[in-house]
């Protein structure tokens, strides 16, 4: 079975810490994805990697960045946290897809952040 | 961008059918639908490719209709573990990511 882990399940933090969430999938996905989640918006994209360095933005980078230097871990990183994102972030991966689309998604537990 | 899903909510009966219907305003190379349980991960339920293609679970039922650029998830007789909040994601760029609309959530009662 694929596995997803997200380094904690619950994190509180202040204002202005940096904050560091890890990712590790063992199923040797190419694509690994950031999303956070809010009430009423659904799954938004923040960062997503195709490869090892390789990052490109999603639809919400702001505040955020990523790191992936080895293929199997992503992380993303808070440089100052702000109240606003108090969330829940969700990483997931994916095979690369052969017909070139995305492929499946199999998503780790998520980590509810509260900035205070 | 965001696609747009209908109904936000919906409650059924066992045994009693549902459509959630995912709609976006760009053209859509293909359609994902995910089913998320209270406090759990987003589980992938199917793919649905441009062309008429479908990759998923043999017991749910989708339409893509490329055209009018929207998706239909048919959830037949359906049971209480049915019960979850459903989202599609499209690809509108022939890339690696998805856009997710912001979910249906499904209750089923007995």
């Amino acid at each position: 079975d694929v596995k997803v882990t997200q380094s904690s399940r619950y994190l509180v933090k202040r204002t202005g810490e940096k904050v560091f969430l890890e990712c590790v999938q063992d199923m040797d996905h190419e694509n690994m994805f950031w999303y956070r989640q809010d009430p009423g918006l659904g799954l938004r994209l923040i960062y997503f990697s195709y490869d090892v360095k390789m990052k490109e933005k999603g639809d919400i980078p702001e505040g955020y960045s990523v790191s992936r230097e080895k293929k199997e871990r992503f992380s993303l990183i808070l440089e100052s946290a702000s109240t606003n994102q108090t969330s829940m972030y969700l990483c997931a991966s994916s095979p690369f897809d052969l017909a070139g689309g995305p492929g499946e998604q199999y998503f780790g537990p998520g980590t509810r952040l509260t900035v205070t | 961008q965001q696609p747009v899903q209908s109904p936000q909510a919906v409650i059924l009966r066992e045994g009693e059918d549902a459509v959630i219907n995912c709609s976006s305003s760009k053209a859509l190379y293909s359609v994902h639908w995910y089913r998320q349980k209270h406090g759990e991960a987003p589980v992938f339920l199917m793919i649905l490719l441009k062309g008429g293609e479908q990759k998923g679970h043999e017991k749910i039922s989708a339409s893509f209709n490329e055209k009018k650029q929207q998706s239909s998830l048919y959830l037949t007789a359906s049971q209480l573990s049915y019960s979850g909040t459903y989202f599609c994601g499209v690809d509108m760029e022939y890339g690696n990511k998805l856009v997710f609309g912001a979910g249906t959530i499904l209750r089923v009662k007995s």
